[in-house]
């Protein structure tokens, strides 16, 4: 079925140390592929995509890897402050009904950078 | 511009009450969504609506209902509140109906007791 894995569920790390979260999706049709940082009492803010057509993706400290055919993409923060610390989604793009498109979003990873 | 805006942002309700959660978003987005967040679950598509006019189910759409009452806003009704409703709701939209960033209101914290 329609299925995103993400791992870890808890990651914790030291202040200028990078982290690493993994994710799988199920769908091979899935093509667009967006990470969101959730802090304490928000709501999820999108912070880097990509879609199929790329292998790598880089916006300063944060960069988005994808492997199409392994069906896997990972988030990297390099670098990582007290205010990265949040919960962080993948998500990934799969067919719905009527031809749209509807987000499966991962199960989160929580992130906590000590000082 | 505030975005995506939702209410309330806390409610409880007893077994059996009816309410509706209310969702608005000042983008001049085409599509808009519900979300509901368990904790250890992630977040789970209920429904969603591409464009105006029309809506679809999602992931876990039992128990709900939704309206989209124009372009702005999409309204998700609980007719008969169950304690397995207790959770956290998003509203969210996007730009489009091909998948395009979505941006996230604040929630409604709704416990159901």
């Amino acid at each position: 079925g329609e299925n995103v894995e993400q791992h870890p569920s808890t990651l914790s790390v030291q202040e200028g140390d990078s982290a690493v979260i993994k994710c799988t999706y199920s769908d091979s049709a899935s093509n667009y592929f967006p990470w969101y940082k959730q802090e304490l009492g928000k709501g999820p803010q999108l912070i880097i995509d990509i879609r199929s057509n790329v292998g790598e993706k880089k916006d300063q400290r944060i960069a988005v890897t994808l492997n199409k055919t392994a069906k896997h993409f990972s988030l990297h923060i390099t670098e990582t402050q007290p205010e990265d610390s949040a919960v962080y989604f993948c998500a990934a793009s799969m067919p719905h009904e009527g031809g749209s498109e509807k987000l499966v979003f991962g199960k989160g990873t929580k992130l906590t950078v000590n000082p | 511009n505030a975005g995506v805006t939702q209410t309330p942002k806390f409610q409880v309700l007893k077994t059996g009450q009816s309410m509706t959660l209310q969702c608005a978003q000042d983008m001049n987005h085409n599509s808009m969504y519900w979300y509901r967040q368990d904790p250890g679950m992630g977040l789970r598509l209920i429904y969603y609506s591409a464009s105006e006019g029309t809506t679809d189910k999602g992931e876990v759409p039992n128990g709900y209902n939704v309206s989209r009452l124009n372009k702005r806003e999409f309204s998700l009704r609980l007719e008969s509140a169950a304690p397995s409703q207790t959770s956290v709701y998003f509203c969210a939209s996007s730009e489009a109906w091909l998948i395009t960033e979505a941006f996230f209101g604040q929630g409604t914290r709704l416990t159901v007791v």
